[in-house]
Parts: C-alpha cells; structure tokens; sequence
C-alpha cells in the first residue's frame, strides 16, 4: 500500500457549481478524516469517520458540503454552489487507533480553485 | 476546545545553523502533541509527537521537541539545519481518544535554509 491517495490533485471550478472530491485510504485504516487548508493558515477540522459512521463535524462544514463513507472504505467530500471562499485544499487523513492516541497519515491533497 | 499558537509565521536560516519554532497550546483537557512537515507540493508527514513520559522526544532526522507543560509550550528545535529542511511546520495538539482525535493545528511557520 502506498499511503492515502486524493481524487483529483487538483480542480477549477466556477462558482455555483458542484464537485465531488475522493479519498482513498490505507487499507486497514477504520478512521478517515478530512481537513481544509487555506492559504497561508494550518489545516483546519471538518468531519471524521469511523468505518462508515460519521462521528463528528465541524460548524466550518455548512449545509453545502456532505462527506460520506458508504463501506467504510473511501470517503468523498461533495460541495454545493460552490463559493469562492471554497478556494483551499482539502486534506484526508486516516488512521487506526491503536494504544491511546492514532497517528493520522495524510493525503497529498485536494487543491480547489472557485472563479 | 484547544487551540495552537505557532509565533513565527517565517524562519530565514543559515545552513549548518540552530534553529527553534516555537509552538504554545490551550486547551481545557489532557492533549497529545505533535509536529508535522509539508514539503512543497507534498502532503503532511508526522515529524515527532508527545504522547505522555519523558518530555524531550527526537526524530530521525535529527529534529527535537520539548513539552513544557508550565508554559504549555512544545517548542521545535534542530542543532544544524540543511537545505533539505526547507518546509512548512505545523504545531498540532489533539485531545485524548474520549475527547476525539481530530487534530487542531497552529498557523505554520514557514523554514527558508539558506546556502
């Protein structure tokens, strides 16, 4: 396995449209985050999974957005009307927790541009 | 609800030269801490982490940290840098695994090693 791996690397889009992003993770790994990076600030929280649960969002994901984990497996990250303050790069991260804390493994990213 | 505080948004250094990032956290439970690096163009790849024991934890590649629980700080330090450190370094703090692993992140401090 070569790590957690993002669809598409990167995607342009004008505003008021719909894009769906994918992640797929390290195989054995039942959690799967995602982030958002603005330009210039650190990766903020968004949503995470648990097999196909998802267990926890953020007030920064709005009605627009939805991520889903159908099978547990990959997750996508779906955003509606789009806005430009949607610019940012999404980041998946997964993990498996083992002992007290799980080591998140990142993505390359997903880097969106709204016009 | 945490948050990181990373001091210097851009650290210019001298190859061979010491370097320090500083990193201060809040947060209203027990946390983990952890330093992670973004290479350009590349995702974000775990450098060292705190979990709980001694306070000084060091990497592979030389680089060092030392939670100061009184300060509530984990700074990040290197004796002699290379060009190859060039990076972007995020602070990140999570909660232990009742409170949710999401990871909150600082603003980056952005490392220029100079020949």
């Amino acid at each position: 396995d070569t790590g957690v791996s993002q669809d598409p690397r990167h995607k342009i889009t004008k505003r008021g449209q719909n894009v769906t992003f994918r992640c797929d993770p390290i195989s054995e790994h039942n959690r799967l985050y995602w982030y958002r990076q603005t330009l210039g600030q650190g990766p903020e929280f968004l949503t995470y999974f648990q097999n196909e649960a998802q267990l926890e969002k953020s007030r920064l994901l709005s009605d627009r957005f939805s991520a889903e984990r159908p099978k547990g497996s990959f997750s996508t990250l779906e955003i509606q009307r789009t806005e430009q303050g949607d610019s940012a790069m999404y980041l998946c991260a997964s993990s498996f927790p083992a002992g007290t804390v799980d080591e998140q493994y990142f993505g390359p990213g997903t880097r969106l541009t709204v016009t | 609800a945490q948050s990181v505080t990373q001091l210097d948004s851009q650290v210019p250094v001298f190859e061979e030269a010491p370097v320090e990032l500083r990193c201060n956290y809040s947060s209203s439970v027990s946390v983990y801490l952890f330093w992670y690096v973004q290479y350009p163009n590349q995702g974000l790849q775990l450098l060292l982490k705190y979990l709980s024991g001694s306070t000084l934890v060091e990497s592979i590649n030389g680089f060092e940290a030392e939670f100061n629980k009184s300060q509530t700080s984990f700074h990040l330090r290197k004796p002699s840098v290379h060009i190859s450190d060039t990076a972007e370094y995020f602070c990140a703090v999570s909660g232990f695994k009742a409170a949710g692993n999401k990871l909150t992140f600082g603003g980056g401090t952005r490392v220029l090693v100079k020949p």
